[in-house]
């Protein structure tokens, strides 16, 4: 079983739907972060929350609204999306030692926009 | 600026056969940390090693190997005597010691081993 567990693993939505994905980790890290995959582009790090704060929004669009209660668990909100925003989402969480940072990752979870 | 660069887009080989992967990478930190992450379908990306800048001894895990080498800027990972178990999109990482959250990702090698 991952440490890192995200639901739902599929999603359809259409343009004017709202929907949230969620993330939870069980591994006693202090960061969470979303990744997005397109097909045929690079992972791209979306948000990066540090015990529960933001502390990065790579210049993602406001359609997309992360939200993050407490280190153990993140949403991403999603409205009014396009269909180029069909991706694979990926959260992830790491234990930030000063020493270097290992990032783990969940299943992730398929989203369609349609 | 960061960059990973994996040439091999996708790879077959005869299960039994050893495989080699490529990562170049490019950073003016003179402190960064490299990884390799494996993807298998069900698309969770899988942590299979980390290597500091300052540690260029190379590391060997049951059948993975990894051959870190400054002077390329290369950290290539190497299946020995692959299973079809192997088969997946494998990915190449760089983090610099300023912003250790960021992951720069290379594109990734898809890797199918045949039986």
């Amino acid at each position: 079983e991952t440490g890192v567990t995200q639901t739902p693993r599929h999603l359809v939505m259409g343009m004017t739907n709202k929907k949230s994905l969620k993330c939870e980790q069980h591994l006693g890290h202090n960061a969470m972060y979303w990744y997005k995959q397109s097909a045929k582009k690079p992972l791209e790090l979306m948000f990066v929350y540090n015990f529960k704060e933001q502390t990065e929004n790579n210049s993602v669009p406001s359609r997309f609204s992360p939200e993050c209660p407490n280190s153990s668990h993140l949403f991403l909100h999603l409205h009014t999306l396009q269909p180029e925003d069909s991706a694979l989402y990926l959260c992830a969480s790491s234990p930030r030692q000063a020493s270097g940072n290992t990032i783990y990752f969940g299943e992730g979870s398929w989203l369609t926009v349609v | 600026a960061q960059k990973v660069t994996q040439a091999q887009t996708e790879i077959s080989v005869v299960e039994k056969e050893d495989v080699t992967l490529d990562c170049v990478y490019e950073t003016r930190d003179t402190t960064y940390y490299l990884f390799w992450y494996k993807q298998p379908p069900s698309g969770e990306l899988v942590f299979l090693i980390r290597r500091n800048s300052f540690d260029e001894q190379n590391e060997i895990s049951g059948r993975y190997s990894w051959n870190f080498q400054k002077s390329t800027s290369s950290f290539n990972f190497t299946i020995t005597a692959s299973q079809v178990v192997d088969s997946a999109v494998y990915f190449c990482a760089l983090s610099e010691a300023l912003d250790t959250d960021k992951l720069i990702f290379g594109t990734g090698t898809r890797l199918q081993v045949f039986p």
